[in-house]
């Protein structure tokens, strides 16, 4: 079984201030991890992945996240906040081991950002 | 945009009413997917197909019933359904089953309240 950990329901930060939102994962495999984000009354726009190499991401927006393998993590951050920024951030999770399941992507509960100017 | 275009943005149907969202993309994609989002709750995968077979249900009751025509339409029809299905309904496409790697695209959901 694979599932996804956002432990913070709500980050506020200051706008020009660094962000992050947290994510852990827990697969039996290997990892592909997904960040997604959500505007109000929006579908999801896909924000970054991790496939393989490099464990830094970089992705849309200026946002990055760092994979940690040794602690199932992988934490979205952004050098400096926008309030355009204000949205729900999921992160998700796909066992690339995981045969005829592996197209199953499980999301996290979601973290409501604000970006207070 | 995302290229998966949901209708209608938003819908409220009584109990009896019978209704159908409707989803289409015309990105190249052979799988797609509902989901059901319901607030402070992670998304449920509902159902999936992919080249326009259902590959999963996820124990989803009956009163919702999935179509796929072809791979670029998808629809979910609703029949006598519970105030606890008012909910967003999101649709999302992705190149085929078993590229794992690859992320998937969301229409911008259909709000749907059942009154």
């Amino acid at each position: 079984a694979q599932s996804v950990a956002q432990p913070e329901d709500q980050v506020n930060v200051a706008e020009g201030n660094p962000l992050t939102v947290k994510c852990t994962y827990s697969v039996s495999g290997n990892p592909y991890l997904f960040w997604y984000v959500q505007y109000p009354n929006r579908g999801l726009q896909f924000l970054l992945k991790y496939i393989t190499g490099d464990n830094l991401v970089k992705g849309s927006y200026g946002f990055e996240a760092e994979f940690n393998k040794s602690q199932t993590s992988f934490h979205l951050k952004k050098p400096s906040a926008l309030v355009s920024d204000s949205a729900l951030y999921f992160c998700a999770v796909r066992d690339r081991n995981s045969g005829a399941g592996s197209y199953q992507l499980t999301f996290g509960k979601g973290t409501k950002l604000s970006v207070i100017p | 945009e995302t290229g998966v275009t949901q209708t209608p943005r938003h819908l409220v149907m009584g109990m009896t009413n019978k209704k159908s969202l409707k989803c289409e993309q015309h990105l190249g994609h052979n799988a797609m997917y509902w989901y059901k989002q319901s607030a402070k709750k992670p998304l449920e995968l509902m159902f999936v197909y992919n080249f326009k077979e259902q590959t999963e249900n996820n124990s989803v009751p009956s009163r919702f019933s999935p179509e796929c025509p072809n791979s670029s339409h998808l629809f979910l029809h609703l029949h006598t359904l519970q105030p606890e299905d008012s909910a967003l309904y999101l649709c999302a496409s992705s190149l085929q089953l078993n590229t794992g790697n690859t992320e998937a695209f969301f229409g911008q959901g259909t709000r749907l309240t059942v009154v």
